[in-house]
Parts: C-alpha cells; structure tokens; sequence
C-alpha cells in the first residue's frame, strides 16, 4: 500500500531556531519525494522535489535530504522565521499519482 | 496573476443542495487534478484530466460527485445532494504534460461547509 507518514505531527519553535521534520515514505514504484509548504486556508506550494539519485536538495532557507534505500526524507530549516509557520506536508509520487502526508504543522513563535 | 484560481473560495450550503465549483489552470497546462483535504489531514485524490479525457477517477468521488473540462481548459466539480461528510477544502491543481515531475501547482481551494 503506498502511503506516507511525517512526524512530528506538531512542532513549536523560537524565531531563529533550526527544525528538522521527518517523512517515511513507502511508495512503490517510486518516482520522486516532493516537499510541500500549506498556509492555513491555501493551497501547498512546492518547495522541492527530489528523484532517487538526489540526496539533498535546497530552496533558499529549505534543505530536504533523501534517502532511497531507507526510504526517508527530512527537511531542514534554517533561522526560522514567523513566516514559516505552515503545515508541511511530505508527497510520494508514483506512475504521476501523489500521496500525501498528513503534514507537520510548524509553529514559529517570536 | 497566472497561477490556478478556483472559485468560490468559501461555499456554505444547506445538506441536500447541489454545489458546483470551478477551477481555472494554468494556461498550456494539460492535466488538471481534483483533490479533497479535511481538516488535518494531507490532500487526497479524486480525479485527473489530460486535456478534456478524465483519465482517473478515485474511489472517492462517489456518483454523487462529478467533474468535468469540456473544452480541455477550466473544470468544474460539482457535488449533488451535499451530506455533512462533503464538508472539506477542494484542491485544484495542473501541471503540464511535459517536464521535470509533473511538479503540480495547485489552487488557493473552495472551502466547503454542508450544513
């Protein structure tokens, strides 16, 4: 069954802190690992999108890293800022479907 | 602004209603997608057309639900007989045959609330 799941589901920071979130993904056959970035009331906005041989990608502040044989991915934040404060949400895609997570939703607090 | 627009973005209507909802792709974009989001959770898929052609649709979209791109550019999702299990955010989103991923742009979405 293709799916994927984030962790932590909720995460609370300070201005200024780095983040890292988590996603475990089991999609077959795989295609490629996406980060996307949900405002509340929006819709995602990609922030990257990454094949098997790509390990690490950046957007700006954003570095996502993937790992092919654990099927994993994080993304990292850097100097956090109020702006950030979003639903993350972690996409598997295969054959041109997508499967979502169901997000990190990302607190940034002054 | 050349980006996916839905309309409307909020709808409250009454169970047992008809809704109808429109989605405006990006121009040159061949595939457009319907997605349906409750609250936290992630997007889940209900259809996709290639141009005019519905290629997929989703166990999801029940018969009550149906979509259509009749001239292969904007599409509408229309919901009969609305239950207070429809009420969700409705994502659009396209993206172009071609190109790396098929990365998919989606709408700002219609919220909406079945009484």
């Amino acid at each position: 069954k293709n799916q994927v799941e984030q962790s932590p589901q909720s995460l609370i920071i300070l201005e200024g802190k780095n983040c890292t979130l988590q996603c475990n993904y089991t999609v077959s056959p795989f295609s490629n690992l996406r980060w996307y970035k949900q405002d509340t009331g929006r819709g995602p906005v990609s922030l990257t999108i990454m094949t098997f041989s790509e390990n690490t990608k950046s957007n700006g502040r954003y570095t996502a890293t993937l790992d092919a044989d654990t099927k994993q991915s994080s993304l990292h934040i850097t100097a956090s800022q109020l702006s950030d404060s979003a639903s993350y949400i972690c996409v598997g895609s295969t054959l041109g479907r997508l499967y979502f997570g169901r997000g990190t939703q990302l607190t940034v607090w002054p | 602004d050349t980006g996916v627009s839905q309309n409307p973005r909020h709808k409250i209507t009454k169970r047992g209603q008809n809704v109808t909802f429109r989605c405006d792709p990006i121009s040159e974009h061949n595939r457009l997608y319907w997605y349906r989001q409750t609250l936290g959770q992630g997007p889940e898929f209900l259809t996709y057309f290639q141009n005019e052609a519905q290629l997929e649709k989703s166990r999801l979209l029940s018969d009550r639900f149906s979509a259509e791109r009749p001239k292969g550019s904007f599409s509408t999702l229309e919901i009969q007989r609305t239950e207070q299990g429809d009420s969700a955010m409705y994502l659009c989103a396209s993206s172009p045959l071609a190109g790396r991923g098929h990365e998919q742009f989606f709408g700002p979405g219609t919220r909406l609330t079945v009484l």
